[in-house]
Order: C-alpha cells, then structure tokens, then sequence
C-alpha cells in the first residue's frame, strides 16, 4: 500500500512560518493536495494539484512538490490557522491515500 | 451552492449492516467523482471508496473492500454507502466528498458535514 507519512505536530509563534511536510515513494511524480481540519468541523481544501489556492483561501498558503516531498507552507501564521492539516493523493489503482496528519499550534 | 447532506448513520452491533446517504445539491451531480472519507474517534483521515460520475469505476480501500458497496443515483443526486460485515474498527464519522473531476482521482473540493457509525454490542 502507498503510506504518506507527515510530522505529528508542528509549533509555530503568530506572524512566522510554518511548514509541514508530506513523504511517500515518488510523490512528486503525483499531485498532492492539502486539507485543513478544525475541531469539530469537517475538512477544507487549502491546496490542490501541488501548489494552487483553492477561491477564499488565503495567500498566506502555498506548496510544492518534489522528490519524494510535498510541502505546505504557512506564511505570517494567524491563531486562526491552528488546526490539523492532511496531505493527500492518489496511488496508481486509483484509490485515495490520506497523510497522518500535522497538529499545528500557533503558540 | 455546493451542498452535501450525509444521513443514515447510528448504532448498528458488530456483523451488521448500515446504509449511508448523501443527498447532493448546488452542483450538476452526474458531472462529478464522489468519494466517502472516514474519520475514527481521535484519528486521522482515512480514504474509503469512490465512483466516477456516471457510476462507472467504484474503487475500495482494502480495509472496506468485499464489506462496503458504493453506488449513485443521478436521477435523485444521491451518494450511497452500503456497509455490510460490519466491525468495531469501523466507527467512524463518515464524509461524503465532491472530487472535483467527471472520474475520481482528482481531488475533494467540497466536504459534507458526516455521518456517525457506532459499531458495538
């Protein structure tokens, strides 16, 4: 099976970035996309296709991917962004593969 | 606006079964990849099945596959989830999600609210 393996939390002071990685073989022959979870609500795509901006998301988010790396990137952190973030993508069956997850903490 | 509208979650004993809906709204619903994503108590986001918008092509994560049916009726704009054999390690909340290609394999840009499944005795 195709794992996609990210840091279980990550701290970040307001106003700093954050940067969140997503591992797995070969990623960046594949698009990864990023979702945003907050407690008790369900998930919000915050990137897609590596490093595009879904409309009302803010600029403050961005990606790449390469390598066997994908990553989401956080800049000038608001408390507001604090939240769990899943990586994303499909392996060659077509079956969809979610990260572990990132906790972020804007301390 | 885009609108998905899970239903038919609740208490169902381990070996039993349980059938999940999710009512679309806001979108041209044949034109659209579905998915159903899980999300155990505490845990991380676990992808469980899709089927492309005509209802062709339905793929299965191997923990699900044999157990769970998904299938779509374009004519009521309905997403189902049949879930039979049922186990303890299938609670979950369970979302309904809009992929954003006519297949699947895109990605999910519109999220329902989900659905609980309790299985216990």
């Amino acid at each position: 099976s195709y794992d996609l393996t990210q840091p279980p939390s990550v701290s970040v002071s307001p106003g700093q970035t954050a940067t969140i990685t997503c591992s797995g073989d070969k990623l960046g022959g594949k698009y990864a996309h990023w979702y945003q979870q907050k407690p008790g609500q369900s998930p919000v795509l915050v990137i897609y296709q590596d490093m595009k901006r879904p409309s009302g998301i803010p600029e403050r988010f961005s990606g790449s991917n390469s390598g066997n790396t994908a990553t989401l990137t956080i800049t000038g952190t608001q408390a507001v962004d604090e939240a769990d973030y899943y990586c994303q993508a499909w392996d060659s069956s077509t079956r969809g593969v979610f990260g572990t997850g990132t906790k972020v903490t804007v301390l | 606006e885009v609108q998905l509208l899970e239903s038919g979650g609740g208490l169902v004993q381990p070996g039993g079964s349980l059938r999940l809906s999710c009512a679309a709204s806001g979108f041209s619903f044949d034109s659209y990849g579905m998915s159903w994503v899980r999300q155990a108590p505490g845990k991380g986001l676990e992808w469980v099945s899709a089927i492309g918008g005509s209802g062709v092509g339905t793929y299965y994560a191997d923990s699900v596959k044999g157990r769970f049916t998904i299938s779509r009726d374009n004519s009521k704009n309905t997403l189902y989830l049949q879930m039979n054999g049922l186990r303890a390690e299938d609670t979950a909340v369970y979302y309904c999600a809009k992929d954003a290609a006519p297949h699947s394999g895109a990605y999910l840009d519109h999220w329902g609210h989900g659905s609980l499944v309790t299985v216990s005795s």
